[in-house]
């Protein structure tokens, strides 16, 4: 158990609707990460968080949006799915904000659009 | 999106032997890192490396940043059973993390 906890753990929806995927980090832990994992594209990076604010953005598509709250969790939405927005979607937290500092990933969301 | 080279795609050894895989960027990397995930599980980082030519270990896992600060390669030596799963490199570029293609292990008894 990494500590950093992701709900839900599936879901299942259509296209066109809209989803919030919701991560808590570790304790003590700042910074956040979102990343997308699906069998064409492999593992993607989306975006960071640090304390609250965005740090480094990645691939993300403009139908996707992230925040981190001030209680430090952190929500990514996905709006107009489409079907190959199915994916694993990872979260991940570390201490600081450097690459090489240690992210600890939970267990993922996975998303299934019909 | 973009996907760093990795080689190979997939191996299957036998336990005790050694595995090498590499990655390989048209750009250069500030930092390389390393991830093993199991099946089911997220990502787990096993080496990091900050400097062209670094040589690093972790146990059984030596890793090294590429002078040209475009390639890395991992080295795990005496395979065990749980060594199997996916290992990824990633490459830090500009405020953006850019994950290899993945080399799938598997040990045989």
């Amino acid at each position: 158990d990494s500590g950093v906890t992701q709900t839900p753990k599936h879901l299942i929806t259509a296209t066109g609707q809209r989803v919030t995927l919701r991560c808590s980090p570790r304790s003590g832990d700042l910074s956040v990460y979102w990343y997308q994992q699906s069998l064409d594209q492999g593992l993607q990076f989306l975006i960071q968080y640090y304390n609250g604010e965005e740090r480094a953005k990645g691939n993300i598509l403009e139908r996707f949006s992230a925040q981190q709250f001030p209680d430090l969790h952190s929500e990514l939405n996905l709006s107009s799915l489409e079907l190959g927005d199915s994916a694993l979607y990872f979260c991940a937290s570390s201490v600081v904000a450097g690459w090489g500092d240690t992210q600890y990933f939970g267990p993922g969301t996975r998303l299934t659009v019909l | 999106g973009q996907q760093l080279n990795q080689s190979p795609q997939s191996m299957f050894i036998q336990e005790g032997e050694d595995v090498s895989m590499n990655c390989t960027s048209s750009s250069i990397f500030n930092t390389w890192l390393w991830y093993k995930q199991d099946p089911g599980e997220g990502p787990v980082l096993l080496i990091a490396l900050y400097k062209a030519g670094e040589l690093t270990s972790n146990g059984r896992l030596t890793a090294q940043f590429g002078i040209t600060r475009k390639d890395s390669f991992l080295n795990i030596s005496a395979s065990i059973p749980s060594d199997v799963g996916i290992y990824f490199c990633a490459g830090d570029s500009t405020d953006k993390l850019i994950f290899g293609t993945g080399t799938r292990l598997q040990v045989f008894p």
